[in-house]
């Protein structure tokens, strides 16, 4: 299966700023995810990062909160803006592999916004 | 939409007990059953998956059982260890196929 390296994988921020994450597959894939894990909870997907286009958002996400670049068939990067403590959460890449149906994550981002 | 649900959403076991966690999924088209494991300050890890074409599949100790007449999917832990341990997901991917619903999650405690 595909190895996902997510970067950073923890970071405390001032409110206010960004941060962004990366996320880099040592094989192409097809399709890449973004989720959010908040405390406790579950994960829910962000978007889909789309391959030289623009990402596909899911309901209550937008653009100009969470820009999303994909560049080629191997790389990511997810950018929470305008940070607020309510983003406080983990974020996790993730890919669906070519061959199969099975979907890979990343070790996720750690995300404190103080 | 896809919409999994996740039973219970904790659950407690002797050592060497066995564990059984249920899903329920609402789109029938659905075809691809994965379950996750997520340890404190990690990803989840696929640990087992199925497809609708198989009614069950074991792997060791865990073994996952499908009811596609009933939409619904469980997963069996045998002889627990203290190191399954864990949050456990279940997931089925949406009518499109190429994205995932996550159940609520189970937190697994396995007690010595």
């Amino acid at each position: 299966s595909a190895v996902i390296s997510q970067k950073p994988s923890r970071d405390i921020c001032q409110r206010g700023t960004s941060l962004t994450i990366q996320c880099q597959v040592d094989s192409q894939v097809t399709m890449m995810f973004w989720y959010r894990q908040q405390p406790g909870q579950s994960l829910t997907l962000i978007a889909t990062a789309n391959q030289g286009s623009e990402a596909t958002y899911e309901s209550g996400f937008v653009i100009d909160k969470f820009p999303i670049s994909r560049p080629n068939l191997t790389f990511s990067t997810l950018t929470v803006s305008n940070l607020s403590p309510e983003d406080s959460s983990i974020y996790l890449c993730s890919v669906a592999e070519i061959m199969g149906y099975g979907y890979t994550f990343g070790s996720g981002t750690r995300l404190t916004v103080v | 939409g896809e919409n999994v649900e996740q039973h219970p959403s904790t659950l407690s076991v002797q050592e060497g007990d066995s564990a059984v966690i249920k899903c329920t999924y609402s789109d029938s088209a659905s075809n691809y059953f994965p379950w996750y494991k997520q340890e404190l300050g990690k990803g989840p890890q696929l640990i087992i998956d199925i497809r609708s074409n198989v009614g069950e599949k074991k792997d060791q100790r865990i073994a996952v059982t499908l009811n596609k007449t009933a939409k619904h999917f469980s997963l069996h832990i045998t002889e627990t260890q203290p190191e399954d341990s864990a949050v456990y997901f279940c997931a089925a991917p949406t009518a499109a196929g190429n994205k995932l619903t996550f159940g609520g999650g189970t937190r697994v405690l396995v007690k010595p």
